[in-house]
């Protein structure tokens, strides 16, 4: 089976613009969780889709959002963008039952924000 | 879930076993002890977890002590590839999938 993927896998933006970012789950995998990491505070949970639903959030201000499709793909956005959103973005998939199960990442989308 | 606590850094020969230790003395009875690595700027790898018996796989093997309060990670043969950051994660299966990551143990596989 082909892994996570995750679009682009690097991205330069300036300070105010927004930015989607793009995930592709393991095929027959319906969860999706999204992760932020930098250096400072390390790996940290943004949210869940489960079915189309956000299922979890961390947390991270409303500038922070995501989606999930039908097909499982997830995007996530952040909006007027601030040099410290600067991070390796991660999306992690896992077959997604009534309980919370193993998760697969992805390679990451490393955003740098001038 | 649980808090851990990992060293923060070992070191290993290449070719012998690589043992790392997590502490999780607050665990409780229905939270599961996960393993996670990750390669530099790459993302986490997920390894092994197990519940109380101990486990085994092609990558590595996990010893939880019996009154589940300290667990263990072992590769048994470390090579270099191995160098990494190994996260000791504790977590209940509830609904939501969300992994709250410490700051791990860097492992270096010398020569």
């Amino acid at each position: 089976k082909a892994g996570v993927t995750q679009t682009p896998r690097y991205l330069i933006k300036t300070r105010g613009q927004q930015v989607t970012l793009s995930c592709s789950p393991i095929s027959g995998h319906r969860s999706v969780s999204w992760y932020q990491q930098t250096p400072g505070q390390g790996l940290q949970f943004l949210f869940e889709y489960f079915s189309e639903t956000q299922r979890n959030k961390g947390n991270f201000p409303g500038r922070f959002s995501g989606r999930q499709f039908s097909n499982s793909r997830s995007e996530m956005n952040v909006s007027t963008l601030e040099l410290g959103d600067s991070a390796l973005y991660l999306c992690a998939s896992s077959p997604g039952g009534p309980v919370g199960d193993t998760q697969y990442f992805g390679p990451g989308t490393r955003l740098t924000v001038l | 879930d649980a808090k851990t606590t990992q060293p923060t850094s070992m070191d290993c020969a290449e070719g012998r076993a690589a043992n790392l230790p997590c502490n999780h003395s607050t665990i409780s009875g229905n939270e599961y002890v996960y393993w996670y690595r990750q390669i530099h700027s790459q993302g986490p790898q997920y390894i092994i977890h197990g519940l109380k018996n101990n486990e085994t796989n092609e990558m590595a093997s996990l010893i939880i002590t019996e009154d589940r309060k300290s667990s263990t990670l072992i590769l048994p043969h470390a090579t270099l590839r191995d160098t990494a950051v190994y996260y000791c994660i504790v977590r209940r299966l509830i609904r939501g999938n969300k992994l709250v990551f410490g700051a791990g143990t860097i492992l270096r596989v010398k020569s």
